[in-house]
């Protein structure tokens, strides 16, 4: 248990819709990234939020979209959603630089 | 995109055997963390080593860095049937991301 938390587990979309994810870290943790996981694949980076701002993030399209609450919590916001958005889509937070905690992931399937 | 590369795709032992893991990447890093997962879940902690350190040790777990030839290796000595799962590595290099390769998938076999 690593004491991050994310809802749902599974969740069915048509193309086209919007979604959101959510996720819940640990207490104390400023730091939060999201990651996406193709079947098969290792998770790719997101973006990562630092004290509710952006910090940084990948190779992905601005239909994707975060917000990080002062309560620890996070979202992670993907419109227009296309087949090749199915995927597990990880959290993981972290105290500082180092070690992260993930979450047990959403699965999200695109039809 | 993804980093680092991990060697071999797939590795099946017998239960009591030790098992090797390679990751090579392209950048300088800060440091090079190890995870593992098992069947589709979040990813667990491993180890890190930090890009000054050449070798550390975590009990069964043994892992290698070689920042000349930017490569790690992760050893899992005496394996287990329950040490069955896939091992990422994943590189740090203070961009505010982690990138991790495609993995290993390990099976022991009791």
């Amino acid at each position: 248990e690593t004491g991050v938390t994310q809802s749902p587990t599974h969740l069915i979309k048509t193309r086209g819709q919007q979604v959101t994810l959510r996720c819940s870290s640990q207490s104390g943790h400023n730091t939060v990234s999201w990651y996406q996981q193709a079947l098969g694949q290792g998770p790719q980076f997101i973006f990562q939020y630092y004290r509710e701002e952006e910090n940084g993030r990948g190779n992905f399209p601005p239909r994707f979209s975060g917000l990080q609450f002062p309560n620890y919590s996070s979202e992670l916001n993907v419109n227009a959603l296309e087949l090749d958005d199915s995927a597990l889509y990880l959290c993981a937070s972290s105290p500082g630089a180092d070690e992260q905690y993930f979450g047990p992931g959403t699965r999200l399937t695109v039809t | 995109s993804q980093q680092g590369e991990e060697d071999p795709q797939a590795l099946s032992i017998q239960e009591g055997e030790n098992a090797t893991m390679n990751c090579s990447y392209k950048t300088s890093i800060n440091n090079l963390q190890w995870y593992r997962q098992n069947s589709g879940r979040g990813l667990v902690h491993l180890i890190l080593i930090r890009s000054n350190e050449r070798e550390k040790h975590s009990g069964r777990l043994r892992v290698t860095l070689d920042t000349s030839k930017k490569s790690s290796s992760l050893l899992i000595t005496a394996s287990r049937a329950a040490d069955t799962a896939s091992y990422f590595c994943a590189t740090d290099d203070n961009n505010n991301d982690m990138r991790f390769g495609a993995g290993t998938r390990l099976t022991v076999k009791p």
